[in-house]
């Protein structure tokens, strides 16, 4: 089945700088890749995807990359803010973007202010 | 936007005890429901595809008679686990997806129950 790696599991980062996190996964046949917030004993929150027809997609502060041929994806979030603290999720599906769902580990973001 | 409850937000039970734990699609109609397991600083794990009467699909080393599934409509699912353990003390997350086909994720997430087994 697939496999999804995330790195780093923890990031520290100094407000207004940028956080970079990465994901690597192991079945070629995955096609939809959503990141995911998710703040402590809440739900996660959709903060943004792509599809593996589209190497990049931006929405305001918050970036997404894929490299197929190397299997991995990135969430790059600029200016942070201290809001951002949270754990993030990447995951990984085949098929459409309701199928079965395979979670990174999570890197735990924190933004000090 | 789709919304997704779950019903009990938390509950503690003492070892031995069966707890069911409902998710309900509140504004759509969910074909399929998945049953995720998040333990403390952990990431979430997928115990079980629920589908709209049929048997759900349980991933390896995710015992189906501990865990029971039944998603008798549409709009509802539940997670009945039987004989509580301790170690069975988690976050317990549903997510539901919509039979709507749309060009964005379809599927989502409710607020997660916490169960504590004393």
């Amino acid at each position: 089945g697939e496999n999804v790696e995330q790195h780093p599991s923890t990031l520290s980062v100094q407000e207004g700088d940028s956080a970079v996190i990465k994901c690597t996964y192991s079945d070629s046949a995955s096609n939809y890749f959503p990141w995911y917030k998710q703040e402590l004993g809440k739900r996660p929150q959709l903060i943004i995807d792509i599809r593996s027809n589209v190497g990049e997609k931006k929405d305001q502060r918050i970036a997404v990359t894929l490299n197929k041929t190397a299997k991995h994806f990135s969430l790059h979030i600029t200016e942070t803010q201290p809001e951002d603290s949270a754990v993030y999720f990447c995951a990984a599906s085949k098929g459409n973007a309701g199928n079965m769902l395979t979670f990174g580990g999570g890197t735990r973001l924190m933004v000090k202010p | 936007g789709a919304v997704v409850s779950q019903h009990p937000s938390w509950v503690i039970c003492k070892s031995g005890t069966s707890v069911k734990i409902e998710c309900r699609s509140l504004d759509f109609q969910a074909t399929t429901m998945f049953w995720y397991r998040q333990f403390p600083k952990q990431s979430l794990m997928l115990m079980a595809t629920s589908n709209e009467g049929s048997k759900a699909t349980y991933e390896q080393g995710v015992e189906k008679d501990k865990f029971l599934i039944n998603h008798a409509s549409l709009t509802l699912s539940t997670l009945t686990v039987t004989s509580a353990h301790p170690e069975d003390s988690s976050f317990y997350i549903c997510s539901a997806r919509s039979s709507r086909s749309s060009g964005r994720a379809n599927q989502f997430f409710g607020p997660g129950t916490r169960l504590t087994v004393l």
